[in-house]
């Protein structure tokens, strides 16, 4: 049973630049939620995706973006990076059903270095 | 608001020792409350969950936590430290949105050293 997946595993960008990011949930899951976390830092949530549509935001500017495909796996794109989006990214994935108590499963994350 | 307060943000023990990593959270609801670990340069992995069935709470690799309402914790422990238990552990509270979806809201984390 193949766990939540992204790619790249790390990218070096360019400040100005543009990035995508992707990641593929767990078989079966159907939500996917993207989180920054910075070095020394707790995770923090950015978006979360269910059938196509964001559902709910965190606290980040609209040069953070993503989708969903019709096959759950999904993409956070970030532009006009900043030397401060710096930060490993994680994907979790999770299957909408008690939407309060379902459990979030991470991937291995994307380091992403803006210089 | 949902917030969560980890205690310590480093906490070293000898092998074979216990292990305590303290939690406190801020919640206006019942909420679900989970401990992740993170070993160096690897993602999140889950060791246990509570949800409001029983409020001692047995996860993974000998990890339990217990919920305790009336002092708003959910400290971590372990009866005896591995060396491979040294890594990053996050207590996470759930937090509801527009249209009652969850997401989590991390601590700063606690990073576990063990001894030999």
């Amino acid at each position: 049973d193949a766990g939540v997946t992204q790619s790249p595993t790390h990218l070096i960008k360019t400040r100005g630049q543009q990035v995508t990011l992707r990641c593929s949930p767990k078989s079966g899951h159907d939500t996917v939620s993207w989180y920054q976390q910075a070095l020394g830092q707790g995770p923090q949530f950015i978006f979360q995706y269910y059938e196509e549509e964001e559902r709910q935001r965190g606290n980040f500017p609209d040069r953070f973006s993503g989708h969903q495909f019709p096959n759950y796996s999904s993409e956070l794109n970030v532009n006009a990076l900043l030397l401060g989006d710096s930060a490993l990214y994680l994907c979790a994935s999770s299957l909408v059903g008690t939407a309060y108590q379902e459990t979030q499963y991470f991937g291995p994350g994307t380091r992403l270095l803006v210089l | 608001a949902q917030s969560v307060t980890q205690l310590d943000s480093h906490v070293s023990v000898s092998e074979g020792t216990p292990v305590l990593l303290r939690c406190n959270y801020s919640s206006s609801y019942s909420p679900s409350l989970f401990w992740y670990v993170q070993h160096p340069n690897k993602g999140l992995q889950l060791l246990l969950k509570y949800t409001s069935a029983a409020t001692l709470v047995k996860g993974i690799n000998g990890f339990e936590a217990e919920f305790k309402k009336s002092e708003t914790s959910f400290h971590l422990t372990k009866p005896s430290a591995h060396m491979s238990d040294a890594a990053e552990y996050f207590c996470v509270v759930t937090s509801l949105g527009v249209g009652g979806y969850n997401k989590l809201i991390f601590g700063a984390g606690t990073r576990l050293a063990v001894h030999p």
